[in-house]
């Protein structure tokens, strides 16, 4: 089972942004959060990831509690292009058990 | 980022036949990936494909059914045998790299099954 709790769909105003949330409140001390991307019909990507410190890329921003319980991705200047489901993942970082338990995500739409 | 190929992106097929999906990498990696995606739900993991050994299946998941090749560690394949309505998904493949082993997904093989 998928280790992660996700609203299943949200809105965003093109050119807004998009903070999409995540629960994660069973994560362990050796676990990061992940933070993936499927846009319709494609297979997906990666967007970022994070332990405990804020992290930013080209992509995203990824926002992670103190207590690391929660998380939230952040689309600052969202775009059409930007519509997808969003997937967030805890996994250790490193050893043989890498596998990505996949939950249904949030399915972010971007309107106009 | 690793560039993944997948062939062929989509088929239609009889139900009994068996389809194998092709798996192209442009670069050499250890740890390959076969997911299933059924309509209208997340990914599950089939099995992982290492170079020169036999693959690791998941619960569910049985070689007789989704027998996996991976002669060097670019390439990989995967059969569908036998195939059922139930088979209709979408096949992805992946691979782990980079130091933060992210994970990236080939487009993706829609099967269809009647």
């Amino acid at each position: 089972d998928a280790k992660t709790t996700q609203p299943p769909s949200m809105d965003c105003a093109e050119g807004r942004a998009a903070n999409l949330p995540c629960n994660h409140s069973t994560i362990s001390g050796n676990e990061y959060v992940y933070w993936y991307r499927q846009i319709h019909s494609q297979g997906p990507q990666y967007i970022i990831h994070g332990l405990k410190n804020n992290e930013t890329n080209e992509m995203a921003s990824l926002i992670i509690t103190e207590d690391r319980k929660s998380s939230t991705l952040i689309l600052p200047h969202a775009t059409l292009r930007d519509t997808a489901v969003y997937y967030c993942i805890v996994r250790p970082y490193a050893g043989n058990n890498r596998k990505l338990i996949w939950g249904l995500g949030t399915s972010l739409a971007v309107n106009p | 980022s690793a560039v993944i190929s997948q062939k062929p992106s989509r088929d239609i097929c009889q139900r009994g036949t068996s389809l194998t999906i092709q798996c192209q990498v442009d670069s050499q990696v250890t740890m390959m990936f076969w997911y299933r995606q059924q309509p209208g739900q997340s990914l599950t993991l089939i099995a992982t494909a290492n170079q020169g050994s036999e693959a690791t299946y998941e619960s569910g998941f049985v070689i007789d059914k989704f027998p996996i090749s991976r002669p060097n560690l670019t390439f990989s394949t995967l059969t569908v045998s036998n195939m059922s309505p139930e088979d209709s998904s979408i096949y992805l493949c992946s691979v782990v790299q980079g130091a933060a082993y992210e994970q990236y997904f080939g487009p993706g093989t829609r099967l269809t099954v009647t």
